[in-house]
């Protein structure tokens, strides 16, 4: 059973669009967290959100926390190539259990 | 720079093998962890070590041994491993075991390759 489904999967855009990724659960979450991990690196904290309907912002960089803490999305304004890496969300549902996400595999290209 | 290194980076073994993987903080963390991540499966916990003792382990076969001899380090023994147990195996730590507050900082990784 997969806790917390990430879409799309891979994802690869040309330098300057937008795009959003998302973080899907059946579960309640008490918080949420997003890492960026880039090829040969460990994963690296971006953000975590804990109350429902949080919005925070990082730069370029929008994320949002579901309102019933079940999803949370990633939104990119105008991508750099820089931006390029693997997005994992990562979660503790209500039973105390922390888990990672599928990841979304980002590329983009100059 | 997390603060927190793995070596080897590369390691190609085979099944009759016995290795060791090494991790390091610099942070001055209390809580360490090791996780194994294979392609298209998420980020799997396998190991969490809380002020030196070990308080979590998610099911991992005995052919892996994890040491934390000091709150600074980390090992994961190797012995008779599997074809499927090729995976990037990642370290973590943070201040404390509250992994959905506290910041996680990992290392770069060790590539296995298991022949």
């Amino acid at each position: 059973t997969q806790l917390l489904e990430q879409s799309p999967q891979f994802l690869s855009i040309q330098e300057g669009e937008n795009l959003t990724v998302y973080c899907n659960s059946s579960s309640v979450f008490s918080s949420l967290q997003w890492y960026r991990q880039e090829p040969g690196e460990g994963p690296v904290l971006l953000v975590t959100v804990v109350t429902g309907g949080e919005v925070k912002k990082l730069k370029r960089l929008t994320f949002q926390f579901g309102d019933a803490r079940k999803d949370s999305s990633l939104h990119i304004t105008a991508a750099q190539p820089g931006d390029t890496g693997l997005y994992l969300c990562a979660g503790e549902n209500t039973g105390n259990q922390f888990y990672f996400g599928t990841g979304t595999s980002l590329t983009v290209i100059p | 720079e997390t603060g927190v290194t793995q070596t080897p980076r590369h390691l190609v073994m085979g099944m009759t093998n016995k290795k060791s993987l090494k991790c390091e903080q610099h942070l001055g963390h209390n809580a360490m962890y090791w996780y194994k991540q294979s392609a298209k499966k998420p980020l799997e916990l396998m190991f969490v070590y809380n002020f030196k003792e070990q308080t979590e382990n998610n099911s991992v076969p005995s052919r892996f041994s994890p040491e934390c001899p000091n709150s600074s380090h980390l090992f994961l023994h190797l012995h008779t491993l599997q074809p499927e147990d090729s995976a990037l195996y990642l370290c973590a730590s943070s201040q404390d075991d509250y992994r959905s507050t506290d910041t996680q900082y990992f290392g770069p990784g060790t590539r296995l390759t298991v022949l």
